[in-house]
């Protein structure tokens, strides 16, 4: 399968426990994407790196939400000390820039429930 | 006011029907639009893309984007219950940024046999 990977696929933890997700994008794209999507919603936009530089932070993306690509291949987002309102499916999607209309294509997402 | 404003429905057609789905957005420097589709608790699939104003069509969808009217739609023909999924439109500004996308959000549709 050579689409966006994420692991994991569920979590559940407690308020207060850290959780860490991975996205392996698609293997010749440069940009990746991470998005946050609430039942009822569409994806709202956390941040984006191009290659191992994050250029872009939403709002969103709180002091608890670190996300890093160290080798502009793979990426984690970090949510620290959770709260029941992190709760929500978090999408890594990636794109190749320079190609004609940079679209843009999401992984299977990581569903996060806080208890 | 939203960035993009997308009705949620939810919307159930017979199998068979023609299917609108509409979007409307209020930032002009948008160019790229996008439709996806999501199945239930899984990722976007990108179905449809078209910059700027103009028709796209690919077998039974047709993309038509009005920037005058700020204003994008998809036509599904001839659906089918395989077509039942939540839609969302998507679309982002000029090239050389980010492109992050901003979505509605979602209409869900439903495609009874």
């Amino acid at each position: 399968d050579t689409g966006v990977s994420q692991n994991p696929r569920h979590k559940i933890t407690k308020r207060g426990q850290n959780v860490t997700f991975r996205c392996d994008p698609i293997s010749e794209h440069n940009r990746l994407y991470w998005y946050r999507q609430t039942l009822g919603q569409g994806p709202e936009f956390l941040t984006y790196f191009q290659n191992e530089a994050q250029l872009e932070k939403s709002r969103l993306l709180s002091d608890r939400f670190s996300a890093e690509r160290p080798k502009g291949s793979f990426s984690t987002l970090e949510i620290q000390r959770t709260e029941q309102g992190d709760s929500a499916m978090y999408l890594c999607a990636s794109s190749l820039s320079g190609s004609y209309g940079n679209t843009i294509y999401f992984g299977e997402g990581s569903w996060l429930t806080v208890v | 006011q939203k960035e993009v404003e997308q009705d949620p429905g939810p919307l159930s057609v017979p199998e068979g029907a023609i299917v609108s789905l509409n979007c409307t957005y209020s930032n002009s420097a948008f160019q790229y639009f996008m439709w996806y589709r999501q199945y239930s608790r899984k990722g976007p699939e990108l179905l449809m893309y078209t910059y700027s104003s103009g028709n796209k069509e690919d077998g039974r969808f047709t993309a038509q984007v009005d920037k005058s009217s700020k204003y994008i739609s998809l036509f599904i023909r001839d659906s089918q219950p395989s077509d039942s999924a939540t839609y969302l439109c998507a679309m982002s500004a000029t090239q050389g940024g980010s492109e992050k996308l901003v979505f509605g959000k979602g209409t869900k549709l439903t495609v009874n046999p």
